[in-house]
């Protein structure tokens, strides 16, 4: 699995679009991208995943950087519900038989009213 | 309710108990995983079960025993163990290994004394 990098922690106003940077400079060509998010008190819930093009979902956006080094996941407008650690994996051969998704230090977003 | 129920939510043992962690999935998934996550560290892959086959340990000490009597049910075992194994211990299926979407119980938050 490719390396990535989080910052620990960044925070959010409510209602406003909050952006969190993923560097995975080492991925390879077939290493999917993977977002989850872990509420407090609750296990990790998958948020997004995707591999070279922009992918949308009803909870976030997931920006791919062209050279696919680095991804942003994008939340439009945040919640007090959305305060959580969000963990982005660089994952290959998704759907196949071999390993398993790794989790790192996640970035812990605080979201102000 | 992601479909992945763990029980008990919370456990307190002494050193010299054998307890069980017990999970269940209603997703007709057909792998299992265990993960431990400690305070201030991420979460750790123990072991992982493909259609009740154990496929990966990631050198867990013996004192965790983990059992899949099926795709829907997953135990994980626990005797002698130490204070420093309190931690949150999540369960998570997937339709498949191999870096598919995940989805985690709320977890067991175990105390040992």
């Amino acid at each position: 699995d490719a390396k990535t990098t989080q910052p620990n922690s960044m925070e959010s106003n409510e209602e406003e679009p909050v952006h969190l940077p993923c560097n995975h400079s080492t991925i390879s060509g077939t290493d999917y991208i993977h977002w989850y998010r872990q509420l407090p008190s609750q296990g990790p819930e998958y948020v997004i995943h995707g591999l070279t093009s922009n992918v949308n979902n009803r909870m976030a956006s997931l920006a791919i950087a062209e050279d696919r080094k680095s991804s942003t996941l994008i939340l439009h407008r945040a919640t007090l519900r959305d305060a959580a650690v969000y963990y982005c994996i660089a994952y290959m051969n998704y759907g196949g038989s071999q390993g398993n998704l790794i989790f790192g230090k996640g970035t812990k977003l605080s979201v102000k009213p | 309710e992601t479909g992945v129920t763990q029980t008990p939510r919370h456990l307190v043992m002494g050193m010299t108990n054998k307890k069980s962690l017990k999970c269940e999935q209603h997703l007709g998934h057909n792998a299992m995983y265990w993960y431990k996550q400690s305070a201030k560290k991420p979460l750790e892959l123990m072991f992982v079960y493909n259609f009740k086959e154990q496929t990966e340990n990631n050198s867990v000490p013996s004192r965790f025993s983990p059992e899949c009597p099926n795709s829907s049910h997953l135990f994980l075992h626990l005797h002698t163990l130490q204070p420093e194994d309190s931690a949150l211990y999540l369960c998570a299926s997937s339709q498949r290994t191999g870096g598919e979407k995940l989805f985690f119980g709320s977890g067991t938050q175990l105390s040992v004394l």
